[in-house]
């Protein structure tokens, strides 16, 4: 069964560096999401992406954040400058192309901010 | 705006016996309903979906939810629980009206099943 793939799945790093988590979604969707959980807490929606621009995006994705898709099969999240409070799970999601459709999740790439 | 609710922090259950995870919504327009479930230290799984049509939906490992559109819920159930159930359970919301929206989480229920 395809499947979104994430890397890394565990990352640590030091307040102020850059991130760049990246995810490969299935083959034929078309639109794609950053999720975030912080432990133990709610999945939080941050952005979604289609046709090679943002459709929607959260208050929490503020300019410390961008998407892109790179090269038609990669889908990154950059943060410019991590602050503890990313400490969180990152997981990449996409679907195929009707609002009716399921959105498939990728297995998190867990982002630790010392 | 959308919204999900659910209810419980956690439900408790005995093998064999059934099993109800209670979840209801708000939204503007027509409802798209999720159940997904996150095994500890991994990604969500889808289970099922309503769309349109029956409101009783079955989906993997003999889970099911009911639609209920008077009372704004969508509550999974299971006819007998396995300790392999045990496991983070989170209902999600689309509004079917405004296109390709995104999905709204429940805050979580913890389903803990007990030999």
């Amino acid at each position: 069964e395809p499947e979104v793939t994430q890397t890394p799945s565990h990352q640590v790093t030091q307040m102020g560096q850059e991130v760049i988590l990246r995810c490969v979604p299935i083959s034929n969707h078309l639109y794609f999401y950053w999720y975030r959980q912080i432990l133990g807490q709610k999945v939080e929606f941050l952005v979604s992406f289609y046709n090679n621009e943002i459709s929607e995006k959260s208050e929490i994705f503020d300019d410390q954040f961008s998407v892109e898709r790179p090269d038609g099969s990669n889908f990154t999240l950059k943060i410019r400058s991590t602050k503890l409070e990313d400490s969180a799970m990152y997981f990449c999601a996409s679907e195929q192309g009707s609002s009716g459709n399921t959105i498939y999740f990728g297995e998190g790439s867990w982002l630790t901010v010392v | 705006a959308q919204s999900v609710a659910q209810p419980e922090d956690q439900v408790n259950v005995a093998e064999g016996n059934p099993l109800t995870v209670k979840c209801t919504y708000s939204v503007s327009g027509n409802p798209y309903l999720f159940w997904y479930v996150q095994y500890p230290n991994r990604g969500l799984q889808f289970l099922l979906k309503y769309i349109t049509g029956d409101n009783l939906v079955k989906g993997s490992y003999g889970f099911e939810a009911e639609f209920n559109k008077s009372q704004t819920s969508f509550h999974l159930k299971k006819p007998s629980a396995l300790v392999s159930d045990s496991a983070l359970y989170f209902c999600a919301v689309r509004d079917a009206s405004g296109g390709y929206n995104k999905l709204i989480f429940g805050a979580g229920t913890r389903l803990a099943v007990h030999p």
